[in-house]
């Protein structure tokens, strides 16, 4: 079965520090692979998605994500972080009939 | 703005007594999911309807059904609550497949309906 890991529970990032945040998966076909954000009592967001070609994508809110397939990851990067990106984000991948499934979740908080 | 709508935001329930939630769209999307997603913890797929064909995950209790009258509706029915049944519930949609094979549209998601139970 496919698998996601997201090694870090918490992260606590400075405003205006650079972010990211880690994905592995398991899959044994071309990952279809997501970045969802959730605030607090909020269902989930797309932030970016990959499905095939360019291995950086780009996302909202200044968001990207790099798809390296030697080492089965997705990482999700942002090159300043604003006090507003503070939530928690899921890695997720698609498999066969489109079901997603996601990695535990990084809490984000961000200190001024 | 074409969205994903869940009602009630909040809902409270005795234990044991039945429960529905609801989820409708404005996006005309073919795929319709129900998910749980239990404190500090994952979204986890209950069910998904393909137009009206219906897909459960082998995992779900019987406990839980779901009813699509129309493309735009989408019912969570919970038969007889238990204290843990109390979670957030997500509903989600995506798009049509293509070419035959699920084209692995992103699912769209809605602000979900907390559930508790008394």
């Amino acid at each position: 079965a496919q698998s996601v890991t997201q090694p870090d529970i918490h992260i606590t990032v400075s405003e205006g520090a650079s972010l990211e945040l880690r994905c592995n998966y398991s899959y044994g076909a071309t990952p279809y692979l997501f970045w969802y954000v959730q605030s607090p009592g909020q269902g989930l967001q797309l932030l970016l998605k990959y499905f095939s070609g360019d291995t950086l994508v780009q996302g909202i809110k200044g968001f990207e994500a790099e798809f390296k397939r030697s080492q089965s990851s997705f990482n999700l990067r942002k090159p300043s972080v604003h006090w507003s990106d503070a939530a928690e984000y899921f890695c997720a991948v698609a498999e066969y009939g489109n079901k997603l499934v996601f990695g535990a979740g990084t809490i984000l908080r961000v200190k001024s | 703005d074409a969205m994903v709508i869940q009602n009630p935001r909040y809902q409270v329930t005795q234990f044991g007594k039945p429960v529905t939630l609801s989820c409708s769209q404005t996006l005309n999307h073919n795929v319709m999911y129900w998910y749980q997603q239990k404190s500090s913890q994952a979204p986890k797929l209950l069910f998904h309807y393909y137009d009206k064909d219906f897909n459960n995950e082998a995992d779900t209790p019987d406990n839980f059904q779901s009813r699509r009258p129309n493309t735009s509706f989408c019912f969570l029915d919970i038969r007889s609550p238990g204290l843990g049944d109390a979670a957030m519930y997500l509903c989600a949609t995506s798009g049509p497949r293509t070419g035959g094979t699920y084209s692995n549209q992103p699912q769209h998601f809605g602000d979900g309906t907390r559930l508790s139970i008394l």
